[in-house]
């Protein structure tokens, strides 16, 4: 089983839509947990880090389930900008940082 | 300010040759650590660094040695390469070594290589 499992899209939406990806991670003893974001061909880049309580920046706004392993991204007002790959990170044991496959999202005019 | 910086950016590679991909960060980053990433595979992680002189294995170490002489310096070494190493290579570092502490990672732009 795959330390951090996520939707493998793509999502194609339109311009001005909200748009949810999710998240699970298999080692319940994970301490930190990230979303990045990576355009084609590029390195990846931190978008947020996610926290139990939830926290918000801007239009994007992240969920952590302690209890189910998982966690949300949630995009509202989505730009052309935002197209890219968004990959959930959890650093499950000791600096050993696990990385998604990545799910694609392309926003449309 | 630099960040982290990858060499070479591209590299083609015969099977058996070996080679370095170099990583230097200027930011006094305890935490270093070089990944692979293969199409829909994500980022996989092949060795770590929490400090000079420590390293140890991520989930792919197989046919990688590295080592850390250095804080700025995480060299990646390729033995005998094989195609299967066919890859886009990335060096990222962290501000903490310590667990639970470490944060965001800063990638380099990465290294395209392929093997023949």
């Amino acid at each position: 089983r795959k330390e951090v499992e996520q939707d493998p899209g793509p999502f194609n939406v339109p311009e001005g839509a909200t748009v949810a990806f999710n998240c699970t991670y298999s080692n319940s003893a994970s301490q930190s947990f990230f979303w990045y974001r990576q355009d084609c061909r590029k390195e990846p880049k931190l978008l947020m880090s996610v926290y139990s309580s939830g926290n918000e920046d801007g239009r994007f706004t992240a969920q952590l389930n302690r209890a189910s392993q998982y966690i949300s991204l949630l995009i509202r007002d989505s730009k052309l900008s935002d197209s890219a790959t968004y990959l959930c990170v959890v650093n499950g044991n000791f600096n050993k940082f696990y990385f998604g496959s990545g799910t694609k999202l392309n926003v449309k005019p | 300010n630099a960040g982290v910086t990858q060499t070479p950016k591209f590299q083609v590679l015969k099977t058996g040759q070996s080679m370095t991909l170099q990583c230097a960060q200027d930011m006094n980053h305890e935490y270093m650590s070089w990944y692979r990433q293969d199409p829909g595979m994500g980022l996989r992680l092949i060795h770590y660094s929490v400090g000079a002189g420590i390293t140890d294995q991520g989930e792919v170490p197989n046919g990688y040695n590295v080592s850390r002489s250095t804080t700025e310096d995480f060299p990646l070494r390729l033995l005998s390469a094989a195609p299967s190493q066919t890859s886009v290579y990335f060096c990222a570092s962290s501000y903490s070594g310590q667990a639970l502490q470490v944060g965001e990672l800063f990638f380099g732009e990465g290294s395209r290589l392929t093997v023949l």
